[in-house]
């Protein structure tokens, strides 16, 4: 079983407003991603991280910024929420099993609404 | 670059009948394989994953699918179907790593009672 958090879990907001989704995992894993799903959609890689300071952008281009100062934590922030960032995020983690390939687990995901 | 295709948006089924998900990859090597089960607004939950060895997985819930080379195929399947299974299912394939995932579109199953 996973352990892996994001909070909020749900979040309406105004547009113009700075938010953060946070993301943390008590498995000491390495490599944390962002992935960001409309309803009914695919998933798309927006960021991740192999490890502390370590940040890179993925497929699919946000406005969204990332940071990874401590292993456990990867927070999400947009500095000027506008209606296009209404979607769900998921946040997940992964560890490199060696020879068995990486599973990756997800978090509950936070669904925002920009008003 | 990898690729995937769940050619079913959705698929309704009777409680107790037989249920099969088609998800066909594309990738260059040999791919790492997984299917995702996805509750009406929460995360991923992981139902199995191929990385080598017997093409046939068996996940949780009752669930299996098997890895056919020849077909680029990782059809999952699940012998009787349970109200509880209704949810969003997701197809993944992996680098050789594992870890740079792309993501099917999804398939919603529906299951009458």
């Amino acid at each position: 079983e996973a352990d892996i958090y994001q909070t909020p879990r749900y979040l309406v907001i105004g547009t113009g407003k700075k938010i953060t989704l946070e993301c943390s995992q008590t498995m000491g894993h390495d490599k944390m991603y962002w992935y960001q799903q409309d309803p009914g959609m695919e998933l798309h890689l927006i960021h991740y991280s192999y490890g502390v300071n370590s940040t890179e952008k993925g497929d699919l281009s946000s406005e969204s910024t990332v940071s990874r100062i401590r292993t456990e934590h990867f927070p999400l922030t947009l500095e000027s929420a506008r209606p296009s960032h209404t979607s769900q995020y998921l946040c997940a983690s992964s560890e490199n099993l060696r020879g068995s390939g990486e599973t990756q687990y997800f978090g509950p995901g936070t669904r925002l609404l920009v008003l | 670059a990898q690729s995937v295709t769940q050619p079913d948006i959705h698929i309704t089924v009777s409680e107790g009948a037989s249920l099969e998900l088609r998800c066909n990859y594309s990738y260059g090597a040999t791919p790492y394989l997984f299917w995702y089960v996805q509750s009406p607004g929460q995360g991923l939950q992981l139902l199995l994953k191929y990385f080598s060895g017997d093409t046939l997985v068996q996940g949780i819930k009752g669930f299996e699918a098997e890895f056919k080379r020849s077909q680029s195929s990782f059809n999952l399947r699940k012998p009787s179907v349970h109200w509880s299974d209704a949810a969003e299912y997701f197809c993944a394939v992996g680098n050789n790593a594992g870890n740079m995932l792309t993501f099917g579109g999804g398939t919603r199953l529906m299951v009458k009672p």
